[in-house]
């Protein structure tokens, strides 16, 4: 079974500033006979379910805001805020979907600082 | 729009059984695999079940293989899990969510519904 780990588990950003999230599959996520990464992004907001934000480790789903960005290949992805907003505060996961089980990473909190 | 809305959580003792609902509208629901995921209290999100879009073909994860069964019914746009010999560690709440490839499954989750809680305790 592919285990993902993300860093950190949480972090305090300021607003305006810079965010980012790391995350590590133990095994590469790349079909190479499409060369595409299966690694998706989804923000929980409290209260909330999990919402799909990205997806092929770099596709914005219809809605996101563009200061959300994926990227990486293989193995090693980031999930990056350009520019933290109040309502971004949310724990952010990554999932692989590349084969069964499907599996996510333990969460990163984002706060504002 | 696509709405998926969870059923049936409540409390319940270890050892004993429960199953939850999920009804979906919004979309044709014969032709996607859906998903359970939990997430338990302070922890993060677990998948727990898939179901292929004609419910003969079925994966689990293996903290619930031999006690948890998905099933679903097409004709009431509705899935289903059944969960036997809980344990206190299955209290969570259980989402179910929609694939997002349709006739196959890609374990990538487009919609989700809002959740049931399950809490097992005595």
């Amino acid at each position: 079974d592919i285990v993902m780990t993300q860093s950190p588990d949480s972090l305090a950003v300021s607003l305006g500033e810079r965010a980012t999230i790391n995350c590590k599959s133990s095994q590469s996520v790349l079909f190479t006979s499409n060369n595409k990464n299966y690694l998706a992004w989804y923000q929980q907001k409290p209260g909330q379910p999990p919402k799909l934000f990205i997806y092929w480790a770099s596709t914005r789903e219809s809605g996101v805001p563009d200061r959300f960005s994926g990227s990486g290949s293989g193995t090693d992805f980031t999930l990056t805020i350009s520019s933290l907003q109040a309502e971004d505060v949310a724990v952010y996961y990554c999932q692989q979907y590349f084969s069964t089980p499907p599996a996510f990473g333990q969460g990163t909190k984002v706060e504002v600082k | 729009q696509v709405q998926l809305v969870e059923s049936g959580g409540g409390v319940v003792q270890p050892g004993r059984s429960l199953r939850l609902s999920c009804a979906a509208s919004g979309f044709t629901f014969n032709t996607y695999a859906m998903h359970w995921v939990r997430r338990a209290p302070g922890k993060g999100l677990e998948w727990v079940a898939v179901i292929s879009y004609d419910g003969k073909h079925n994966y689990y994860a293996d903290s619930v293989k031999g006690r948890f069964t998905i099933s679903r019914d097409n004709s009431k746009n509705t899935i289903y899990l059944q969960m036997n010999s809980l344990k206190p560690e299955d209290t969570a709440i259980y989402y179910c969510a929609k694939d997002y490839r349709p006739r196959d499954w890609d374990l990538l989750l487009d919609y989700w519904g809002q959740g049931t809680l399950v809490t097992v305790s005595s």
